[in-house]
């Protein structure tokens, strides 16, 4: 089952920054907080993850709360490529996915 | 780009009838993940394997499917006597994993089954 939560939709204006938050309140000491995206009529396509420190890639960039009961994906410049369903996940050992949020970036 | 490939992409079949999936997944992930996931919903975990060894299976997985992944290469998903509530998107995933939470999963483009 799914230990996120996260709004089911949002949207983005093109070259903005999207910010898309992530609430997981019973994450537990060594599980990684995951992220991953859906483009429709595709397989989900990992972006990034992280334990407690923040962390950054070509993608995406991941910020924890220092409790970690939350975390914020952050796109940096969204395009109309970003367009996508995107998942938050703690990993316990699986992928558990949940709704995920529907995030779509207008031009 | 050798990534994980799923074949076929598109199964039509009448109620009652078996279907096979296949996967074949990135060269050398030891991990390899089937996964369901209906219109709207997030991807739901049916079962994976470790190499050869197949050691966890969802309760979402009833006793009409059964998944193989022979000499811990290609796998195959198999679903018998399908039913309407079977049509969805099967996707695979593999990973080299290590230990720990720290797996990275690499997903195919699925096969979406249509059951009439």
């Amino acid at each position: 089952d799914a230990k996120t939560t996260q709004p089911p939709s949002m949207d983005c204006a093109e070259g903005r920054a999207a910010n898309l938050p992530c609430n997981h309140s019973t994450i537990s000491g060594n599980e990684y907080v995951y992220w991953y995206r859906q483009i429709h009529s595709q397989g989900p396509q990992y972006i990034i993850h992280g334990l407690k420190n923040n962390e950054t890639n070509e993608m995406a960039s991941l910020i924890i709360t220092e409790d970690r009961k939350s975390s914020t994906l952050i796109l940096p410049h969204a395009t109309l490529r970003d367009t996508a369903v995107y998942y938050c996940i703690v990993y316990d050992y699986k992928l558990s996915f949940g709704a995920g949020t529907t995030v779509t970036v207008r031009a | 780009d050798t990534g994980v490939s799923q074949n076929p992409r598109h199964k039509i079949t009448k109620r009652g009838q078996n279907v096979t999936f296949r996967c074949d997944p990135i060269s050398e992930h030891n991990r390899l993940y089937w996964y369901r996931q209906t219109l709207g919903q997030g991807p739901e975990f049916l079962t994976y394997f470790q190499n050869e060894a197949q050691l966890e299976k969802s309760r979402l997985l009833s006793d009409r499917f059964s998944a193989e992944r022979p000499k811990g290469s290609f796998s195959t998903l198999e679903i018998q006597r399908t039913e309407q509530g079977d049509s969805a998107m099967y996707l695979c995933a593999s990973s080299l994993a290590s230990g720990g939470t720290n797996e990275k999963l690499f997903f195919g483009s699925g096969t979406q089954l249509s059951v009439l």
